[in-house]
């Protein structure tokens, strides 16, 4: 069965570094999200991406944060300068289209700020 | 307005018993309500899902019923197992829109 994938699976990094989280959607996929998860609370909404554009993002996701389809099976999240309360999983997430509802997730990468 | 308000925190459940989770929401403007399910470490998981036009949507042992005129939502599994033992999430997404609002998830024990 087709399923998200994401690396690294850990990942730590120094205050002020940028790092960069990858994910590989559903191949016949078109809608792709970030979301983060902090230890023991909610999962939070980023951003959405369709076309090579974002399509939604939250207040989270505010100028220290970008993603990118950089070919045409990766995307990516980047942070540019992280801080301690980034450490958090990030989960990325497919759909088919804007039109299918269900999403799918990948099984996240730790980001370890220190 | 965009919350999604879960309840119980966490849920100790006999095997074979009912699990029964709540969520209620304020935005109108939601019309798709899934559930996850996460295992520690894990991603989440799409259990099963519901668009406001029904009341219940059925799926093996997982059921969501639907009050939309109460604005709630539920989860109940049937003849619950210990390997249903993880973390349950709803969430809802507004017609237009693309991000899934979720509940603060549950905890579900189901003890052997």
């Amino acid at each position: 069965e087709p399923e998200v994938t994401q690396t690294p699976s850990h990942q730590v990094t120094q205050m002020g570094q940028e790092v960069i989280l990858r994910c590989v959607p559903i191949s016949n996929h078109l809608y792709f999200y970030w979301y983060r998860q902090i230890l023991g609370q909610k999962v939070e909404f980023l951003v959405s991406f369709y076309n090579n554009e974002i399509s939604e993002k939250s207040e989270i996701f505010d100028d220290q944060f970008s993603v990118e389809r950089p070919d045409g099976s990766n995307f990516t999240l980047k942070i540019r300068s992280t801080k301690l309360e980034d450490s958090a999983m990030y989960f990325c997430a497919s759909s088919v289209d804007r039109t299918s509802y269900e999403q799918y997730f990948g099984p996240g990468t730790r980001l370890t700020v220190t | 307005q965009q919350q999604v308000k879960q309840s119980p925190q966490s849920l100790i459940v006999q095997k074979g018993g009912i699990s029964i989770i709540n969520c209620a929401y304020e935005n109108t403007a939601f019309d798709y309500f899934p559930w996850y399910q996460q295992f520690p470490g894990k991603g989440p998981a799409l259990l099963i899902a519901i668009r406001p036009d029904v009341s219940e949507k059925k799926e093996g042992r997982f059921t969501i019923s639907f009050n939309k005129s109460a604005k709630q939502f539920s989860l109940h599994i049937m003849d619950s197992q210990p390997g249903d033992s993880a973390t349950y999430f709803c969430a809802a997404r507004s017609a237009g829109g693309t991000a899934l609002i979720f509940g603060k998830g549950t905890t579900l024990s189901v003890s052997s």
